[in-house]
């Protein structure tokens, strides 16, 4: 167990839909990395936020958003869904701010399925 | 655009067998990170590697990392079939929008009896 929690572990959701997927760091963790899972684009790295603060952004699309909170949890917004949205979503936390990074310590994930 | 190969992607191994799994990439970094995934499960760290030379060994395996020659290898010393996972390399790297881990592709390994 890494300590970083996610919801929910599954989402089954329609195109167009709109879903919010939340994280919790672990305790001490200033700092929560987005990252998405998919078969043919692999592990890509989407946005960072460092005691709530962006820092760092990556291959995130404007039909996402993320925000992390006073205390410390964060959620990635995904709207407008489209088929190729379907991937794992992974949550992950680190002590460092982002530079650098870090050992990071990951979430068990969050598997959405669009409809 | 930092790059990050791993090769082989698929590896089959017998059990008691060594092999080693290359991860090279395309800009310069002194940060290296290794994690292992089980199917549909989370990425678990293994080593961390942050600077030249660096040489870090947990059971059956070890990692290195070469900075010069842009490389790190994970070795694997007489496979047992728990070692059957995907492994990832991740590179730092800094870039205008923000420091980042770019993963690899993964090196889906199995250890048959």
């Amino acid at each position: 167990d890494s300590g970083v929690t996610q919801t929910p572990k599954h989402l089954i959701t329609a195109t167009g839909q709109r879903v919010t997927l939340r994280c919790s760091p672990r305790s001490g963790d200033l700092s929560v990395y987005w990252y998405q899972q998919s078969l043919d684009q692999g592990l890509q790295f989407l946005i960072q936020y460092y005691n709530g603060e962006e820092r760092a952004k990556g291959n995130i699309l404007e039909r996402f958003s993320a925000q992390q909170f006073p205390d410390l949890h964060s959620e990635l917004n995904l709207s407008s869904l489209e088929l190729g949205d379907s991937a794992l979503y992974f949550c992950a936390s680190s002590v460092l701010g982002g530079r650098p990074v870090g050992e990071l310590f990951f979430g068990e994930g969050s598997r959405l399925t669009v409809l | 655009e930092l790059k990050v190969e791993q090769n082989p992607l698929f590896l089959s191994m017998q059990e008691g067998k060594n092999y080693t799994i290359y991860c090279n990439y395309s800009t310069t970094s002194d940060r290296l990170y290794w994690y292992r995934q089980d199917p549909g499960k989370s990425l678990e760290s293994l080593f961390v590697l942050l600077s030249n030379g660096a040489v870090k060994q947990e059971g059956r395996l070890m990692a290195s990392l070469d900075t010069k020659a842009r490389l790190s290898t994970l070795h694997i010393t007489a496979a047992v079939h728990d070692l059957s996972a995907t492994y990832f390399c991740a590179v730092e790297s800094r870039e205008t929008s923000g420091s980042r881990l770019t993963f690899g592709e993964g090196t889906q390994l199995t250890v048959n009896p």
